[in-house]
């Protein structure tokens, strides 16, 4: 089954710190998208970014970048300069299969928190 | 452009009741996506449409539920004969296939509890 694993239920870091929020997953395709998502408390979930896996270069958005290690089928979320707005859950994301349906299959998610 | 909007945002019933939610995607996009989101979960896959053509339905998707999406546009899920393992966030999400990178939006869900 294609799963999506992330490993640390909860997070927390002081504002203005940068922390990174790991994500693995399983495919058997050569050619995906990985999503991070971000979800506030009671609000809508939003892509935060996207990363092309043909694509060498990791993806920058911003405060938030990627570690995209493609052989390790790890994708990491690194937010810089945290700021309260961030807290919220994270999930990762990715299509399982291409060229079909591109369903999203998302981890359990991270609940991030910003302390002031 | 609006976003994807949903209504209602939320939804008490008694077990046994059917319900219905709609979802109004982004106005060019082709494709719209039913999830589920328990709490402490990530979102799960019910169905998707490509225009009015619903092709791929989860296997979450007992036979209570329905889903349409009659002129391509908005669409409709309905849960009949409620339990209360059907509470929880029903999330709808639009995209615009075009043969390229696909990214989905989604709207706040409708979130449901069944009493």
């Amino acid at each position: 089954a294609q799963t999506v694993t992330q490993s640390q239920p909860e997070m927390s870091v002081q504002e203005a710190e940068t922390v990174t929020l790991s994500c693995t997953y399983d495919t058997s395709e050569s050619d995906y998208y990985l999503f991070w998502y971000k979800q506030p408390p009671s609000r809508q979930m939003i892509l935060v970014i996207r990363q092309e896996a043909y694509k060498q270069q990791n993806a920058t958005e911003n405060r938030f970048s990627v570690n995209f290690q493609k052989a390790a089928k790890s994708f990491s979320l690194k937010i810089s300069d945290s700021q309260l707005g961030d807290a919220a859950m994270y999930f990762c994301a990715y299509p399982p299969t291409q060229g079909g349906s591109e369903k999203l299959v998302f981890g359990k998610g991270t609940k991030l928190t910003v302390n002031p | 452009d609006t976003g994807v909007s949903q209504n209602p945002r939320h939804k008490i019933t008694k077990r046994g009741q059917n319900v219905t939610f709609r979802c109004d995607p982004i106005s060019e996009h082709n494709r719209l996506y039913w999830y589920r989101q328990t709490l402490g979960q990530g979102p799960e896959f019910l169905t998707y449409f490509q225009n009015e053509a619903q092709l791929e339905k989860s296997r979450l998707l007992s036979d209570r539920f329905s889903a349409e999406r009659p002129k391509g546009s908005f669409s409709t899920l309905e849960i009949q004969r409620t339990e209360q393992g059907d509470s929880a966030m029903y999330l709808c999400a639009s995209s615009l296939n075009s043969g390229g990178a696909e990214t989905q939006y989604f709207g706040p869900g409708t979130r449901l509890l069944v009493l």
